[in-house]
């Protein structure tokens, strides 16, 4: 067990809808990174908060958006969903000025 | 633009085997190399990494071997197990405070009784 947790484990909705995934940082990481884990492009980087602030984007659909809230939790809101936003999604976290990623279990998004 | 080149895709090993999986970086602001090793259904678990100014590190049943010069780094398990069977991602976070993984594309290791 990492220490990070995600909700929910799975989530199944249809195309056009809009769901938010929640994040919980191991006790005392500031960072958090989001990541999508799909079949056909692998492990990509969405986008990283630190204490609140977005810190660094990587391939994230506009269509998609994150926030780090005071308590240092995270949402990731996927909006105008389509078929290809079928994949699993996950939060990891790191402590300031430390190299290490710890990653949660994932939530498993099927979009029909 | 793949980053990080991973190989081979799958691998199959005998009990009490050696296990290697290779790695290939193109960016040099890399600084920091770890693997990931991830079960079905879980998340991606931190196995062991490595920075640039060593050429190896040891924990346990696992070695990173890193070559700078050739931008290359590998993962060797020593004595693979069946429990070892999972799949693998080599990973580079670059230097700066934009710390996003890039990660391989995956190594499915089964290692047979």
């Amino acid at each position: 067990d990492s220490g990070v947790t995600q909700t929910p484990k799975h989530l199944i909705t249809a195309t056009g809808q809009r769901v938010t995934l929640r994040c919980s940082p191991r006790s005392g990481d500031l960072s958090v990174y989001w990541y999508q884990q799909s079949l056909d492009q692998g492990l990509q980087f969405l986008i990283q908060y630190y204490n609140g602030e977005e810190r660094a984007k990587g391939n994230i659909l506009e269509r998609f958006s994150a926030q780090q809230f005071p308590d240092l939790h995270s949402e990731l809101n996927l909006s105008s969903l389509e078929l290809g936003d079928s994949a699993l999604y996950f939060c990891a976290s790191s402590v300031l000025g430390e190299d290490e990623q710890y990653f949660g279990p994932g939530t498993r998004l099927t979009v029909t | 633009q793949q980053q990080v080149k991973q190989s081979p895709q799958s691998l199959i090993v005998q009990k009490g085997g050696i296990s290697i999986i290779n790695c290939a970086y193109e960016n040099t602001a890399f600084d920091y190399f770890p693997w990931y090793q991830q079960f079905p259904g879980k998340g991606p678990a931190l196995l062991i990494a490595i920075r640039p100014d060593v050429s190896e590190k040891k924990e346990g049943r696992f070695t990173i071997s890193f070559n700078k010069s050739a931008k290359q780094f590998s993962l060797h398990i020593m004595d693979s197990q069946p429990g070892d069977s999972a799949t693998y991602f080599c990973a580079a976070l670059p230097s700066g405070s934009a710390r996003q993984l890039t990660f391989g594309s995956g190594t499915q290791l089964t290692v047979l009784p």
